[in-house]
């Protein structure tokens, strides 16, 4: 079955940056784009971006270029978002999500809190 | 970007009740549109693509219509597990865009 396993909730100080992985199992993972999306009360759902791991191409929505790099290893089936500069507006929850013409799968979601 | 516009933000039914969820776009997205589910513990899941389309192992109790810029999702016969925030989704443009959901509630 497929599952897309994230990793554990991250606490960081402004001004770090913070790496979350996301890994596939239970398909190809070439086979689909791995997309980011953002949730936060205020915000609501936000999609950030996206990776196609075959090729490594990338999409990224406007808001959040400069904010997020996506890249994707073949050899371990995990997608991993960086987020840099880290300010309190980037304090929400993070999903990864399968993309083929709908977000048919997501993982579980990783709570990054920035504090100091 | 398109804007995706949920006009109830909550909702309250009866157990067996028929409920509909509307969703509007900014401008036409051909069908291009998704339907999720987020149960209260984070989980999110695919109920309905391409407007209408049942994603598999979703109860046939979930239905989507809609065109143009007006869309919905009906949920016919309420049962508890369906206590959960529903949003909408269009992939007419990137980026892609999310309604802001619809909390649904039993009496």
């Amino acid at each position: 079955q497929v599952q897309l396993q994230q990793s554990g909730a991250e606490l960081v100080r402004p001004g770090a940056s913070v790496t979350l992985s996301c890994k596939a199992s239970g398909y190809t993972f070439t086979d689909y784009e791995m997309h980011w999306v953002k949730q936060t009360p205020v915000h609501g759902l936000e999609w950030i971006g996206a990776i196609d791991p075959e090729t490594g191409g990338t999409a990224y929505n406007q808001k959040f270029k400069g904010k997020a790099t996506l890249t994707a290893d073949r050899s371990s089936n995990t997608a991993y978002m960086e987020l840099r500069s880290l300010t309190s507006e980037d304090s929400a929850v993070y999903y990864c999500t399968r993309w083929l013409l709908c977000f048919d799968y997501w993982g579980q979601g990783t709570t990054l809190t920035v504090s100091s | 970007d398109i804007q995706m516009t949920q006009t109830t933000s909550s909702l309250s039914a009866s157990l067996g009740d028929r409920v509909t969820i509307s969703c509007s776009a900014s401008q036409g997205i051909s069908n291009y549109l998704n339907w999720y589910q987020q149960k209260p513990d984070g989980t999110v899941k695919l109920l309905i693509y391409y407007t209408s389309s049942l994603h598999s192992g979703v109860p046939s109790r979930f239905s989507g219509s809609g065109s143009g810029t007006d869309y919905s999702l009906t949920i016919s016969n309420l049962e508890p597990e369906d206590i959960a925030t529903y949003y909408c989704q269009q992939y007419s443009k990137l980026p892609y865009t999310f309604g802001g959901g619809t909390k649904l509630e039993i009496k």
